[in-house]
């Protein structure tokens, strides 16, 4: 299994560029999850999902959209971007939300700068 | 809302110190889940623990051991003989609900340094 993939790694963009950050996971897990990370803040929930088809907000959902039409992939899209969305993406699943036993699986992370 | 606290923004020990690092968590939910994950230099996030609100025995895993307290709202996460390798950031993060493991609220991270 290759896990959690992110695409890209990197990525430069313009302010008002809009963009796809790419995420997939093999392991047939239901449920993903969009975070950032930003200095001193840790991880803040963008947008997530308990399957294809049903996705809802998170913490800092603004600016950001997600769809989920089959339930390797969830992409998230960056319609028009701004320096503010500077930051650290990650990807995460799990097989369910249930927290006694399930275990997110994040992904490598895109490093995005919004110039 | 809930809310985690890591007072500690970073800590820098010798190789073979003792270290511990804290956190406070905030929550109105009687059930919730309590995490603590790695972030070594290479950047992804590696779990390390879960405990759940109704368990409030501390753990032990070889060199680390976690100190849950629901009396204090901490959370607190000790190395013992800390190690080069043990350099990373560490998040202390919290879910509440039984079905809410995949929304979790992060704490905004301590870095330690272990210096040889």
């Amino acid at each position: 299994n290759a896990g959690v993939t992110q695409t890209p790694k990197f990525q430069v963009l313009k302010t008002g560029q809009s963009m796809t950050l790419q995420c997939a996971q093999d392991m047939n897990h239901e449920y993903m999850s969009w975070y950032r990370q930003d200095p001193g803040m840790g991880l803040r929930l963008i947008h997530y999902s308990v399957g294809a088809g049903i996705t809802d907000q998170g913490e800092v959902p603004n600016g950001y959209n997600v769809s989920r039409s089959t339930t390797e992939d969830f992409p998230l899209r960056l319609l028009s971007a701004a320096p503010s969305q500077t930051s650290v993406y990650f990807c995460a699943s799990s097989y369910s939300g249930t927290a006694t036993t399930d275990t997110q699986y994040f992904g490598p992370g895109t490093r995005l700068t919004v110039l | 809302a809930q809310k985690v606290t890591q007072a500690q923004t970073e800590i820098s020990v010798v190789e073979k110190e003792d270290v511990t690092l804290d956190c406070v968590y905030e929550t109105r939910d009687t059930t919730y889940y309590l995490f603590w994950y790695k972030q070594p230099p290479s950047g992804e996030l590696v779990f390390l623990i879960r405990r759940n609100s109704f368990d409030e025995q501390n753990e032990i895993s070889g060199r680390y051991s976690w100190n849950f307290q629901k009396s204090t709202s901490s959370f607190n996460f000790t190395i013992t003989a800390s190690q080069v390798v043990d350099s990373a950031v560490y998040f202390c993060a919290l879910s509440e609900g039984y079905n809410a493991g995949n929304m979790l609220t992060f704490g905004g991270g301590t870095r330690l340094m272990v210096k040889p």
